[in-house]
């Protein structure tokens, strides 16, 4: 079953606005990671949080998380057309290099 | 760095046929993980290895499938038979260090399978 639920499933703005997507997660974290996926092509890691900070940001990017509610958020400031892609949330538990825990995506359309 | 490289880019089959998937990760990295992606389940991580060794296969559908890392410099994903349901892309993705769950994560550009 999958860990992260992103939300929305998809996410029309104008650019220039700015995007926030959420992310849900059901059991305990190491920490949280932000991927980007364009279509066709393979993930890009975005930015990461560990379950004991509370907001990160990098760039544009501002992520933040509340492991009490066990949600995340990205933020993007300002959006351009090359923004359009799928945003996932994906999730450690830790005690190793293992494998991550993905979520179903954002789809995000920024219209010029 | 030329990155995670996957052969072939696409691959299309016929049920029944074997089918083999190949990966090579960024040189020095120690963690390789292969991952399925699908519009019904999304993605899944399908087994991963640390130091060349299968750590967790749990996420493995099936027998049909299997998948190994003779060196540090090169992984397949097998399926044999195929079925018309394996359709996906499967993704290869390498890390740099084991034991550091909070590594990024280095994906390939995909091997989109299609099985008629």
């Amino acid at each position: 079953s999958q860990q992260g639920e992103e939300d929305p499933q998809a996410l029309s703005i104008q650019e220039g606005e700015n995007a926030t997507m959420n992310c849900s997660y059901k059991t305990s974290i190491n920490n949280l990671q932000w991927y980007r996926q364009n279509s066709g092509r393979g993930l890009v890691h975005l930015i990461l949080i560990r379950s004991n900070e509370r907001e990160k940001h990098s760039g544009r990017l501002r992520v933040t998380l509340d492991t009490s509610k066990k949600s995340s958020s990205l933020l993007i400031t300002a959006s351009r057309a090359a923004d359009t892609a799928s945003y996932f949330c994906a999730t450690g538990s830790g005690g190793g290099a293992d494998g991550l825990t993905f979520g179903k995506g954002t789809h995000l359309i920024i219209q010029p | 760095d030329a990155g995670v490289i996957q052969s072939p880019r696409h691959e299309v089959t016929e049920m029944g046929q074997e089918v083999t998937l190949r990966c090579k990760p960024i040189s020095g990295h120690n963690s390789l993980f292969w991952y399925r992606q699908t519009m019904m389940r999304g993605l899944e991580l399908l087994i991963y290895f640390n130091n060349n060794v299968p750590i967790d296969d749990s996420g493995m559908p099936e027998d049909r499938f299997s998948a190994k890392m003779p060196n540090a410099s090169f992984s397949t994903l097998k399926i044999q038979p195929s079925e018309p349901r394996d359709s996906a892309v499967y993704f290869c993705a390498s890390s740099p260090r084991w034991g550091r769950s909070t590594d990024t994560q280095y994906f390939g550009p995909g091997t989109r399978l299609t099985v008629l």
